[in-house]
Order: C-alpha cells, then sequence, then structure tokens
C-alpha cells in the first residue's frame, strides 16, 4: 500500500519567515505529486502540480519541487503571511486514478 | 458550474437512517471522485467514476456504501443503514481527464455527515 508521510504535523513561524513543508511516499512510481491549502471546515485548494516529468513548480511566493528518486516532495513559502495560515496536503497519484494524501502540515504563522 | 458545488453542507442524521449526498463537478470534466475525511486526516480514497461508469470502486468501506453518476455529470454518494462511524467530512473531487492524465483535482467544499 502506497503511503504518503508529512512533516512536520504542525508548524509556527513568525511573519515573513522563509519555510519548508516536507512529504513523502513510498513508492517512486508516482504519476502526479499535488499540494491543496485547506482552510479550516472547507475543501481542499489546489496549489501547485508537479507531474511526474517535472522537477519543480512554482506559483508567486510558493515552490513545490519533486524528488520522486528519494520519494520526497517539499513545498517552500517565501515571505510568509499571516493569512498562509492553514493545513497544507500533498498528494502521490498512482494507478490511474488513485491519489493517496498525507495527514497534512498545520501551518500558523503569527503577526 | 464554475467550481465543485456539493449538497448538503451538513446532514445531521440518526443511526440506521439512509442518506444521499450530492456531487455537481466542474462542467466538462470527465472525472469525478469521492473521498471521506476525517479530524485531522487527509482524505481517503472512497470511488472515482470515468464518464458514468465506476472505474474504481476500491474505497468503498462495505455494501452500505454506494454511488451512481446517470449522465457523467452529477454524481449522488448513497450511504443505507447509517452507523455512528460513518461520521465524517465527504468531499468530491473532479479532474478535466482521467488516468494517468488525471492533471489537477478540483475539490468542493465537502458534505459534513454526522450520525446520532
Amino acid at each position: 500500500k502506497q503511503e504518503v508521510t508529512q512533516i512536520p504535523a504542525a508548524l509556527s513561524v513568525p511573519e515573513g519567515e522563509n519555510l519548508v513543508l516536507n512529504c513523502s511516499f513510498t513508492d517512486s512510481a508516482i504519476y502526479n505529486l499535488q499540494w491543496f491549502r485547506q482552510d479550516p471546515g472547507k475543501g481542499l485548494t489546489s496549489l501547485l502540480l508537479i507531474q511526474s516529468s517535472q522537477r519543480e513548480q512554482t506559483s508567486g511566493r510558493l515552490n513545490a519541487s519533486l524528488d520522486k528518486s528519494s520519494g520526497r516532495s517539499t513545498l517552500y513559502i517565501a515571505a510568509s503571511q499571516p493569512g498562509d495560515s492553514a493545513t497544507y496536503l500533498c498528494a502521490a497519484q498512482y494507478n490511474f486514478n488513485k491519489f493517496y494524501f498525507g495527514s497534512g502540515t498545520k501551518l500558523n504563522v503569527k503577526p | 458550474g464554475a467550481g465543485v458545488s456539493q449538497t448538503p453542507s451538513n446532514k445531521v442524521t440518526e443511526k440506521g437512517k439512509y442518506v444521499e449526498l450530492r456531487c455537481d463537478p466542474i462542467s466538462g470534466h470527465t472525472a469525478l471522485y469521492w473521498y471521506r475525511q476525517s479530524l485531522g486526516q487527509g482524505p481517503e480514497f472512497l470511488i472515482y467514476f470515468q464518464g458514468t461508469g465506476a472505474a474504481d470502486d476500491s474505497g468503498l468501506p462495505n455494501d452500505r456504501f454506494f454511488a451512481v453518476r446517470p449522465e457523467g455529470s452529477v454524481s449522488t454518494l448513497k450511504i443505507q443503514r447509517t452507523e455512528r462511524g460513518d461520521s465524517a467530512v465527504y468531499l468530491c473531487a473532479s479532474s478535466l481527464l482521467g488516468g494517468r492524465m488525471a492533471g489537477e483535482l478540483f475539490f468542493g467544499e465537502g458534505s459534513r455527515l454526522t450520525v446520532l
């Protein structure tokens, strides 16, 4: 069974810091790796999608990288803001249709 | 529609009752997924539709759960004889294509089911 692990489970940083969220997966034969943001009581909002042939994707202050050989992806957030406070989830796509999710990293950016 | 729409947003029911949860995906998206999320956990896969057919229902926990997508658009997740352990947020997602080229998943706001 494919497993996706996110470390740390929670993170608290002061505003303005750059930070890295980690996602690891057990099977390197992934198709895609997608990062999401989830606000309390809400659904998931797509942030970045990295296809298996890519190494990274960037959107604004966010940069996600993918290293299939080591089974890892990282989400880099530059110049964090209080509005970035949310839970961040990664999902690895296998088997044509199944996306396996980590349990998320709960981020708190303090003003 | 502009996004994935799910109704109801909240559903409280009694143990043993029947429940239907509805999902209206983004217009033109052929792939539709149902996930279930418990507090503090990531979403867990339930079922995947490609068009009208259930291409993979291996995540459905037991035969009390069933889902349909009769016209390849709106989907309904049906839960019979609900149990307290069914309480969770049920999330629906869609993507433009299915299979390996699924691309981005777009999620709805979810339906929070509470079984008393």
